[in-house]
């Protein structure tokens, strides 16, 4: 079991392009997480879907920042267009509803946005 | 709404003494509750969990914590520190212990292991 895959691992960019995150979760778990972190906010829950439907979105900060899982091997989370403020690490995680549980966190993804 | 709070974002300890991570919760139904460790450059991992089974709860590498309701307490410990314990280490509350839940995190607490 591979784990959690997230990719790229750094990113750097130049304000106003496009920024896309991507995750691939454990095979056969039905929720995927995606969180943000940060030294002023610590870990903030951004979307979460089960079996690819999103289910609370609530906290994806602006309309600039969107989130999509095309099927359950796959989900991206796209900025657009990017600003320094959205410099973090995004953390992608899956679950099993039915496991003991929990939470398998990829390695996360630093942006940077310049 | 639930919440979680983390007394003191760097604590440091000497190899060999005694780790006390606070962590206090809010929250208005019967919490679940959760520690995690994060090595640098690293996801979160699980340290241990409340589910109601049992109050005191043993985790992973010689970590437990115990659910204290009348002190809305969940703080983690482990009787002698080692060099690898550095990391940062968070708590967080569910409202349930199955995966189909969001986590709520605390602000986390540094740790750091004196030679």
């Amino acid at each position: 079991d591979a784990g959690v895959i997230q990719s790229p691992r750094h990113e750097v960019t130049e304000m106003g392009q496009e920024v896309t995150l991507r995750c691939k979760p454990i095979s056969g778990h039905d929720y995927l997480f995606w969180y943000r972190q940060t030294m002023m906010r610590g870990l903030e829950l951004l979307i979460y879907f089960n079996n690819n439907v999103p289910i609370d979105d609530s906290g994806m900060p602006e309309d600039r920042f969107s989130a999509k899982m095309p099927n359950a091997s796959f989900s991206t989370l796209k900025i657009q267009p990017s600003e320094p403020r959205d410099s973090a690490v995004y953390f992608c995680a899956s679950s099993l509803e039915t496991g003991n549980y929990g939470y398998t966190f990829g390695s996360g993804t630093r942006l940077t946005v310049v | 709404a639930q919440s979680v709070t983390q007394l003191g974002s760097h604590v440091s300890v000497s190899e060999g003494a005694l780790v006390l991570l606070r962590c206090n919760y809010s929250s208005s139904v019967p919490p679940y509750l959760f520690w995690y460790v994060q090595y640098p450059n690293q996801g979160l991992q699980l340290l241990l969990k409340y589910t109601s089974a049992a109050t005191l709860v043993k985790g992973i590498n010689g970590f437990e914590a115990e659910f204290k309701k009348s002190e809305t307490s969940f703080h983690l410990t482990k009787p002698s520190a080692h060099m690898s314990d550095a990391a940062e280490y968070f708590c967080a509350v569910s409202r349930n212990s199955r995966g189909n839940e969001k986590l709520t995190f605390g602000t986390g607490t540094r740790l750091t292991i004196i030679p």
